[in-house]
């Protein structure tokens, strides 16, 4: 399972554009991205997942550059619903692996109004 | 809803009592999972069951007794817990085991032990 790294908290205005960037240096060739959400008193929710380049849904938008040595989570116009806790994961997603999802600490966001 | 349900939400229970949460899933999942989450921790990977078997059990205290009947159920056991047990215990399912895809949570069960 890949280290990664990820600031502690952000603070943010609503409106603004949030992006959120995890460090993964010893990622593996197998190796995907993913990306959970957690509100208070609630279980994760997944967000996003990707393997290189960019990829888009309709919560978020997740860049990882060529080395995927590290990638950001973009979350456009942030409202105040948006505060929570944001967790980089990294490690393999095919039917083959044998990893349970293990959470770090996260990312705490805070959206101001 | 979330596909995963956790009963009861919240759980206040004596240090020598016994009591069991319940989970719950409807989304056709092979694995079930248990966290547990104390208050500013990150989340600790507790038990995980792929079809029903028991495939990992990360050093938790025997306090805690896991049971997983059919793929649908997963049960959490507890007995003569400790105040530091207090804490949001989440149940989780995914596909199958070892995808970091698709895990889906439950809203947890609150649980003070006093």
């Amino acid at each position: 399972l890949a280290k990664t790294t990820q600031p502690i908290s952000m603070d943010s205005y609503e409106g603004q554009e949030v992006n959120i960037t995890c460090s993964h240096n010893n990622i593996a060739t197998n190796d995907y991205i993913t990306w959970y959400q957690q509100f208070p008193s609630q279980g994760p929710r997944f967000i996003i997942q990707g393997y290189k380049t960019k990829v888009t849904n309709e919560v978020a938008s997740l860049f990882i550059p060529a080395d995927r040595k590290s990638s950001t989570l973009s979350l456009p116009r942030v409202s105040l619903s948006d505060t929570a806790v944001y967790y980089c994961l990294v490690g393999v997603s095919l039917d083959s692996g044998n990893t349970p999802l293990v959470f770090g600490k996260g990312t705490r966001l805070s959206v101001i109004a | 809803e979330t596909g995963v349900t956790q009963t009861p939400r919240h759980l206040v229970m004596g240090m020598t009592n016994k009591k069991s949460l319940k989970c719950e899933q409807h989304l056709g999942h092979n694995a079930m999972y248990w966290y547990k989450q104390s208050a500013k921790k990150p989340l600790e990977l507790m038990f995980v069951y792929s079809l029903e078997e028991r495939v990992e059990n990360n050093s938790v205290p025997s306090r805690f007794s896991p049971e997983c009947p059919n793929s649908s159920h997963l049960f959490l056991h507890l007995h003569t817990l400790q105040p530091e047990d207090s804490a949001l215990y989440l149940c989780a399912s995914s596909p199958n085991f070892g995808l970091f895809y698709g895990y889906t949570f439950g809203s947890g069960t609150r649980l003070t032990v006093v």
